[in-house]
């Protein structure tokens, strides 16, 4: 089993819509936990940290179940511009910074 | 315009080349990091430097040698590479720990825009 999973892509959606992203992390080690936006051939860009009490930034929202092991994206009133590969990641606790990325979920928002 | 820079962009070497790839930032972070990403997958991590030690190999072959000079900079010695070696080379750094305490949450990394190797 992987230790971070995330919802094959890719997603397809028109502009304006809703979409989730899910992720389930095998590890209850741990610690901290991020979303990353990556475009295609470009580097990882730190989009959210994600908190346990849930953490919202203009039309994203992250949220955090530690006793599901379980971290998700709310994208609402999605824009062309956010079309992109959603990484999913975690820092393991006492692993000196590592962080474990999933696989990432592809987004593609239409006209 | 990232603040984690990295030189070259583009390289293609042969497998009897010796390079380097380098990587600099001045955001006074003290853990630096190397990762491989092949297309289509994520960032793998090879090694990582805290406070300009080596504090992370992962059993990373020894055709690639880090070095870390000093705080600011990182290289990534590059000897007798294989084909499949060919993929994109990230640095990244971050504050010398991820903080634990809610709702703080971590830091995560910033990376560089890359080195895109070729070996032929």
């Amino acid at each position: 089993r992987k230790e971070v999973e995330q919802d094959p892509g890719p997603f397809n959606v028109p502009e304006g819509a809703t979409v989730a992203f899910n992720c389930t992390y095998s590890n209850s080690a741990s610690q901290s936990f991020f979303w990353y936006r990556q475009d295609c051939r470009k580097e990882p860009k730190l989009l959210m940290s994600v908190y346990s009490s849930g953490n919202e930034d203009g039309r994203f929202t992250a949220q955090l179940n530690r006793a599901s092991q379980y971290i998700s994206l709310l994208i609402r009133d999605s824009k062309l511009s956010d079309s992109a590969t959603y990484l999913c990641v975690v820092n393991l606790l006492f692993q000196g910074g590592k962080l474990i990325f999933g696989q990432g979920t592809e987004l593609s928002v239409k006209p | 315009d990232t603040e984690v820079t990295q030189t070259p962009k583009h390289l293609v070497m042969g497998m009897t080349n010796k390079k380097s790839l380098k990587c600099e930032q001045h955001m006074g972070h003290r853990a630096m990091y190397w990762y491989k990403q092949k297309a289509k997958k994520p960032p793998e991590l090879m090694f990582v430097y805290s406070y300009e030690k080596l504090s992370i190999n992962e059993s990373v072959p020894s055709r690639f040698s880090p070095e870390c000079p000093n705080s600011s900079l990182l290289n990534l010695h590059l000897h007798a590479l294989q084909p499949e070696d060919s993929a994109l080379y990230l640095c990244a750094s971050s504050q010398d720990k991820i903080v634990v305490s809610e709702p703080y949450g971590g830091y995560g990394y910033t990376f560089g825009s890359g080195t895109r190797l070729t070996v032929v």
